[in-house]
């Protein structure tokens, strides 16, 4: 399967303050990459489908200018949480939809944990 | 929305054992996934298994799936201490094209 890179893995900010998290696609170009947030011991919530050189589809509720993301180029996407405040802490997770995509099949990173302070 | 519910939410179970996870999902799908989380981490594919399939293993997993009640099932035989971790299942719908929706997922705790 694909390998993803997920970058930093923790990441501890002031209130106000931008925090940006890089995913990268190591072994193979992705047209299409994921982010997700995940709340403790609950489950995934997709936040949006980052296209490489289009913008970024984003989940309904989802707000865009808060959580902007950038996929431009086929091996990194960025989530951008801007102008952070406490609710948004949480952890963070970017997944690879690897060829053929009508496998579904989905490669994680290592997610990032995000505390705002 | 989530569409896919799993029980049961949390499992403890001895080395040794045979550990069940359920999934139940609501719409029409192209198939259905497992994925494992351990704590803190991402999550790693385990299986698929295609709409059109009832049964399928790899290992020590086995799945099931029945389309007319809409549901499926993990089994993880002879569970060991490295398998304690969270367990996910996944929808891909057709509706959605290459998106996954994630069940609320089962915390497995396997004692040595």
């Amino acid at each position: 399967g694909a390998v993803v890179s997920q970058h930093p893995s923790r990441v501890i900010c002031k209130s106000g303050t931008s925090v940006k998290i890089e995913c990268r696609s190591l072994d193979f170009q992705a047209t299409t990459m994921f982010w997700y947030r995940q709340f403790p011991k609950k489950s995934l919530m997709l936040m949006a489908t980052s296209n490489e050189g289009s913008k970024a589809t984003y989940e309904q509720g989802v707000e865009k200018d808060k959580f902007l993301i950038n996929h431009a180029s086929l091996t990194l996407s960025t989530l951008t949480v801007t102008s952070a405040h406490p609710e948004d802490s949480s952890f963070y997770i970017c997944s690879v939809g690897q060829p053929p995509l009508a496998k579904n099949i989905q490669y994680f990173g290592a997610g990032t944990r995000l505390s705002v302070l | 929305s989530q569409q896919g519910e799993e029980d049961p939410q949390a499992l403890s179970i001895q080395e040794g054992e045979n550990a069940t996870m359920n999934c139940s999902y609501k719409t029409s799908i192209n198939n259905l996934q497992w994925y494992r989380q351990n704590s803190g981490r991402g999550l790693v594919h385990l299986i698929l298994i295609r709409s059109n399939e009832r049964e399928k293993h790899s290992g020590r997993l086995r799945v099931t799936l029945d389309t007319s009640k809409k549901s499926s099932s993990l089994l993880i035989t002879a569970s060991r201490a490295a398998d304690t971790a969270s367990y996910f299942c996944a929808t891909g719908v057709m509706e959605y094209g290459n998106k996954l929706v994630f069940g609320a997922g089962t915390i497995l705790r396997v004692k040595s």
